[in-house]
């Protein structure tokens, strides 16, 4: 059963911003958001997580509106090598995965 | 990725067969996954453990079984494979909880 929910898949333009939406409407008070991405077929990647506040990293921002029903990851300027799955998981110990966001940069 | 070793890479198999997945770690973390990934399904939890000698269940548990006899190294053995458990299998640890899951290169394994 599906915590979150993604759009299937989008593209953006290489050099702009690409905003990542996910709806978590069922999350609960002590469960953190995670995103991942896969490259390919690679492992996925750690790319930033939040429980309340707003977080940035060296690779994304998380926004997480303030009744955490929803969050958006943005890659500040996307890349080529951006171009991946991305998995937006509510958790408060083991990671579910489920289909993700596939992104596609265009260049 | 650095720290974390999947071995074999790729195993191709025979159906009833015994099969041992090997994942390795340097990082000296608590928690081992194993994952596996089937187009369609995304990745799916097989079995996880806290520690050395505690496992438990994930959410496809049935045909696997696991070991961890030291804190680096976590086994995955399908006892008898089957051709349902062709995939591509994932390990990863999690060491801070501020880093997430550091995830291996995967195996791809065929059983034939």
């Amino acid at each position: 059963d599906a915590k979150t929910t993604q759009p299937p898949s989008m593209d953006c333009a290489e050099g702009r911003a690409a905003n990542l939406p996910c709806n978590h409407s069922t999350i609960s008070g002590n469960e953190y958001v995670y995103w991942y991405r896969q490259i390919h077929s690679q492992g996925p990647q750690y790319i930033i997580h939040g429980l309340k506040n707003n977080e940035t990293n060296e690779m994304a921002s998380l926004i997480i509106t303030e009744d955490r029903k929803s969050s958006t990851l943005i890659l500040p300027h996307a890349t080529l090598r951006d171009t991946a799955v991305y998995y937006c998981i509510v958790s408060y110990s083991k990671l579910t995965f489920g289909k993700g966001i596939t992104l596609s940069v265009r260049p | 990725d650095a720290g974390i070793t999947q071995s074999p890479r790729h195993k191709v198999t025979e159906t009833g067969t015994p099969v041992t997945l090997r994942c390795h770690q340097t990082e000296n973390h608590r928690y081992m996954y194993w994952y596996r990934q089937d187009p369609g399904h995304g990745l799916r939890l097989i079995h996880y453990s806290y520690g050395v000698k505690d496992t438990d269940k994930g959410e496809v548990s049935d045909g696997y079984s696991v070991s961890r006899s030291k804190t680096e190294d976590f086994l995955l053995t399908l006892e008898s494979a089957t051709s349902s458990q062709t995939s591509v299998y994932f390990c990863a640890t999690e060491g801070s909880s501020n880093y997430g899951y550091t995830f291996g290169s995967g195996t791809r394994l065929t059983v034939v």
